[in-house]
C-alpha cells in the first residue's frame, strides 16, 4: 500500500533559523500531497497541499514542492518563530472504492526556541 | 461557526469495557471519518461515513465499530477494550468526503488501564 516517510525527530532551532522537514512517499499513482500542523492539545490543521507534480504548495511562510522525480515533499521555512513549535505530519490522500481516506507520516515535532 | 467538536475530551477505561466516542460535523458536511493517534505516530484511518452510509473501513479489528446519525452526527464504538487500545481518536468532517479539505476536531484521548 501507499506509505509516507518523515524524517525522525524532534527537531529544536533557535527563532529566526531555516527549517527543514524531509518527506518521501511511496504510491501508486500520483497522488495529492498534504503537511497538516498540530499544535499541543489540538486537532490537525491543514497547513498546505499540492496536488499534482510540481505544484508548490505554501501558506504561513511554510512551503513545500511536488517531486515526482524524487517522490518528495519537503516543507521548509525560511526563518522560524517560536508560535511554529509544534508537530508537523506530511500525508497523501489514498483512494479505494468509494472511500478517500489520508495516509500519515509519524510526525516531525519541531521546538522553537527564542 | 463551530467547528467540529468531539466528545468527551478525555477517557479513562478498563481493559475489557466498552467506550463510544461522539462527532459533530461543522454544519452542512455530511461526512466524518475517525482516525486512531497512538503516542508518537501519525493518525491511522479507522472509518469514512457519508450520508449515514460507511464508505470505507481501515485495518481495524471488529472490535471497531461506527455510525452515523440522520444530522450527520456520529459515534464511534470500540467493544472488549485492549491496552494498545490508548489512543487520540480524532473525528474529522467535509461535505462530501471526497476530493475536499478535512476539518478536524481536537479529539478525544482514551486511556485504558
Amino acid at each position: 500500500g501507499n506509505s509516507v516517510t518523515q524524517m525522525e525527530g524532534p527537531v529544536t532551532l533557535s527563532e529566526e533559523a531555516f527549517l527543514t522537514i524531509n518527506c518521501t512517499y511511496t504510491a501508486t499513482g500520483y497522488p495529492s500531497l498534504f503537511w497538516y500542523v498540530q499544535y499541543p492539545g489540538e486537532g490537525l490543521q491543514l497547513l498546505l497541499k499540492a496536488t499534482k507534480a510540481d505544484d508548490k504548495g505554501s501558506n504561513k511562510g511554510f512551503e513545500a514542492t511536488y517531486r515526482k522525480e524524487t517522490t518528495s515533499f519537503h516543507l521548509e521555512k525560511g526563518s522560524v518563530q517560536v508560535s511554529d513549535s509544534a508537530v508537523y505530519f506530511c500525508a497523501l490522500i489514498e483512494t479505494q472504492g468509494g472511500s478517500e481516506k489520508l495516509v500519515f507520516g509519524k510526525g516531525t515535532k519541531l521546538t522553537v526556541n527564542p | 461557526d463551530a467547528g467540529v467538536t468531539q466528545s468527551p475530551t478525555h477517557l479513562i477505561k478498563t481493559r475489557g469495557q466498552h467506550v463510544t466516542l461522539r462527532c459533530s460535523p461543522i454544519s452542512g458536511h455530511k461526512s466524518v471519518s475517525w482516525y486512531q493517534q497512538v503516542l508518537g505516530q501519525g493518525p491511522q484511518f479507522i472509518f469514512q461515513y457519508y450520508e449515514k452510509e460507511e464508505r470505507g473501513r481501515g485495518n481495524f479489528p471488529d472490535r471497531f465499530s461506527a455510525r452515523q446519525f440522520p444530522n450527520y452526527s456520529s459515534e464511534l464504538n470500540v467493544n472488549a477494550l485492549l491496552l494498545g487500545d490508548s489512543a487520540l481518536y480524532l473525528c474529522a468532517s467535509s461535505k462530501t468526503g471526497w476530493g475536499e479539505k478535512l476539518f478536524f476536531g481536537s479529539g478525544t484521548q482514551l486511556s485504558v488501564l
